[in-house]
């Protein structure tokens, strides 16, 4: 059983369509968090929420929303879809401690295509 | 400006071999480092870390050396076997900007049997 699940995993459309992506997880954990993944450039945050009324914007945010719907739910939206988002997206979650110890656990990726 | 680099973008290896990851990062405040593991269509999996109290870490096949004066960390698999073959990414975290993540660009390891 998946602890971390997205949906949907492959999606393909228009510029300028609203699309979300959404993540539940099942970890029980506090803190997830959207990442994007681009080749040569590694995986990097979007958004990120230590818990449900916590919302903080990443290194990329701009063009992304997020809503935090419950602890297990995390949905990314992107309100007017353009070329460039084209890219596999990243859901994660994690513990929250007192160390420096993050790791995190992520979910199978939802490949976007924005044509 | 990436704090974190992987200078190689893929690395090719015998089996039975010992493959070496190589990662470097910038930011002096950074006080954990991480590498995962992700094979094609999954997520990235946690596979070992190390504290930067420590030069140090090993699990199994896997060991994590951290040099902090040249602000380097290696990833040593030996022996390589064929299920390896997958990318790898250096990650980052401080405890001063709240433990987030903080990736390199990954390296895809070949093992070849």
């Amino acid at each position: 059983d998946a602890d971390v699940t997205q949906t949907p995993r492959n999606r393909i459309t228009k510029t300028g369509k609203r699309i979300m992506l959404e993540c539940s997880q099942t970890k029980g954990h506090d803190r997830m968090y959207w990442y994007r993944q681009d080749p040569g450039l590694g995986l990097r945050l979007i958004y990120y929420s230590f818990d449900v009324k916590d919302i903080n914007k990443g290194e990329i945010s701009d063009g992304y929303s997020v809503s935090r719907q419950a602890q297990a739910k995390f949905s990314l939206s992107l309100e007017s879809a353009i070329p460039n988002q084209t890219a596999l997206y990243f859901c994660a979650t994690s513990e929250q401690g007192p160390s420096s110890y993050n790791e995190q656990f992520f979910g199978p990726g939802t490949r976007l295509t924005v044509l | 400006d990436q704090q974190v680099k992987q200078n190689s973008p893929s690395l090719s290896v015998q089996e039975g071999r010992i493959s070496i990851l190589n990662c470097d990062y910038t930011n002096s405040m950074f006080d954990y480092f991480l590498w995962y593991k992700k094979y094609p269509a999954e997520g990235p999996t946690f596979l070992i870390s190390i504290s930067s109290i420590k030069d140090k870490n090993e699990d199994g096949r896997f060991t994590v050396f951290l040099n902090k004066s040249a602000k380097h960390l290696s990833l040593h698999i030996v022996p390589s076997q064929p299920g390896d073959s997958a990318v790898y990414f250096c990650a980052a975290s401080a405890r001063v900007y709240g433990n987030k993540l903080v990736f390199g660009a990954g390296t895809i390891l070949r093992v070849k049997s």
